[in-house]
């Protein structure tokens, strides 16, 4: 089956715009994670959807940020008013469960967001 | 520093030699899994080796764990070009849902 999607794959927007990151897990996934990437950087946790659990924000890094998911299904993350620290890899991945069960994580390519 | 860093940053071998990258971490951990990485691409998960577990095989790739010193190495044999890619490790922190990544080993298999 298919892998996880997220669109777009890049994007350019001026500073002070909002911006929309769609995910598409992997059919039947319930668990959902985003994460940030910085060049030459590891991973930074930003946000965790459990099924219809509450979601853990813990990553988030201002109020700039959030996420939303419908179900275990698509999830959206918005950055409101970016600012050039914004700029990096917003990568997505998912897993059959959450991370405790021994499940590996999914990921999509990433959207690569460049904020002039 | 973060949980999860590997060792060396950079490593540059020829084909056919083996690629040995190391994971420091601090924290007890439920399993600690290996992705790659290529160029522009999201991460692959490569292995997963539970806490319980000391060494695991797959393909031409060797895992070690050793809860005692908080410690994993990746060895990568016979290597090829196409290994060519960032390596990261990521430790499922007892206590926490979302994996934490250390910040990768930049692997160059020279043809």
């Amino acid at each position: 089956g298919a892998g996880v999607s997220q669109s777009p794959s890049n994007k350019v927007t001026e500073k002070g715009k909002d911006v929309e990151l769609r995910c598409d897990p992997i059919s039947g996934h319930t668990a959902l994670y985003w994460y940030r990437q910085r060049l030459g950087q590891g991973l930074e946790f930003l946000i965790y959807f459990q099924g219809n659990s509450a979601p853990d924000k813990s990553g988030l890094p201002s109020d700039r940020f959030s996420a939303e998911r419908t179900g275990e299904s698509v999830s959206t993350l918005t950055i409101q008013r970016t600012q050039q620290e914004d700029s990096a890899v917003y990568l997505c991945a998912s897993s059959l469960a959450q991370t405790g069960v021994n499940q590996p994580q999914h990921f999509g390519d990433g959207t690569r967001l460049s904020i002039l | 520093s973060q949980q999860g860093e590997e060792d060396p940053q950079a490593l540059s071998i020829q084909e056919g030699e083996n690629a040995t990258m190391n994971c420091s971490y601090k924290t007890s951990i439920n399993n600690l899994q290996w992705y790659r990485q290529n160029s522009g691409r999201g991460l692959v998960h490569l292995i997963l080796i539970r806490s319980n577990e000391r060494e695991k095989h797959s393909g031409r790739l060797r895992v070690t764990l050793d809860t005692s010193k908080k410690s994993s190495s990746l060895l990568i044999t016979a290597s090829r070009a196409a290994d060519t890619a960032s390596y990261f490790c990521a430790t499922d922190d007892t206590g926490r849902r979302a994996l934490t990544f250390g910040s990768g080993t930049r692997l160059q298999v020279q043809p």
